[in-house]
């Protein structure tokens, strides 16, 4: 079975720029999750999707962030402009169902440089 | 509010040692509780957790924790430390009130020394 991917694996922008990472979950996982982990710090979550509704986006700075979730199956999370406090490893997982006791898969992570 | 306190940023065991990580968590419902491992440039991969069954709860490669309510704690241990555990380690929990969110430790770096 395919894990979660994740693309790009590394991305080095200046701030004020715009970049958008991508996950693929894993096939017939419903509910999307994505996180952002700083360097020293465990990882936060930023959106919940369920199939392609948010469940939970109120950690995510919607002032410059945004996700989507087309179709229920890939997502798209974009930031612009991204600030130097952005530099993070954006972490993508997903469950069967909502969370819980349903373990969440995670992939292996889009690491953002800003500068 | 849910929050987790992983105690030390770095612990350092001699390989064969025994492994022990700390968490002790905060919530105000029955919580799950989970350890998570995150190797170099990976994602994090889950080890165990508590569902409210047994309080010992056995995970993968050999490492256990046991869920103390009256210590609100999830410690992680394994008894003989191997080159392969050097990683880094998250406790995680989620309740009800969360509507089942992870929240996360700040994770503790295990470095074992050969």
């Amino acid at each position: 079975e395919a894990g979660v991917a994740q693309s790009p694996r590394y991305k080095i922008i200046e701030k004020r720029q715009s970049v958008a990472f991508w996950c693929n979950p894993i096939s017939g996982h419903a509910t999307l999750y994505w996180y952002q982990q700083i360097l020293g710090q465990g990882p936060k979550l930023l959106i919940q999707f369920q199939n392609n509704g948010v469940v939970d986006d109120s950690q995510l700075p919607k002032d410059r962030f945004s996700a989507e979730r087309l179709k229920g199956v890939d997502s798209t999370l974009k930031i612009q402009p991204a600030k130097l406090e952005d530099s993070a490893v954006y972490l993508c997982a997903s469950t069967v169902g909502l969370a819980g006791l349903n373990e969440q898969f995670f992939g292996p992570g889009t690491r953002l440089t800003v500068l | 509010a849910q929050s987790v306190t992983q105690l030390g940023s770095h612990v350092s065991v001699s390989e064969g040692a025994l492994v022990l990580l700390r968490c002790n968590y905060s919530s105000s419902v029955p919580p799950y509780l989970f350890w998570y491992v995150q190797y170099p440039n990976q994602g994090l991969q889950l080890l165990l957790k508590y569902t409210s069954a047994a309080t010992l709860v056995k995970g993968i490669n050999g490492f256990e924790a046991e869920f103390k309510k009256s210590e609100t704690s999830f410690h992680l241990t394994k008894p003989s430390a191997h080159m392969s555990d050097a990683a880094e380690y998250f406790c995680a929990v989620s309740d009800r009130d969360s509507s089942y969110k992870l929240i996360f430790g700040s994770g503790t770096r295990l470095l074992v020394r050969p």
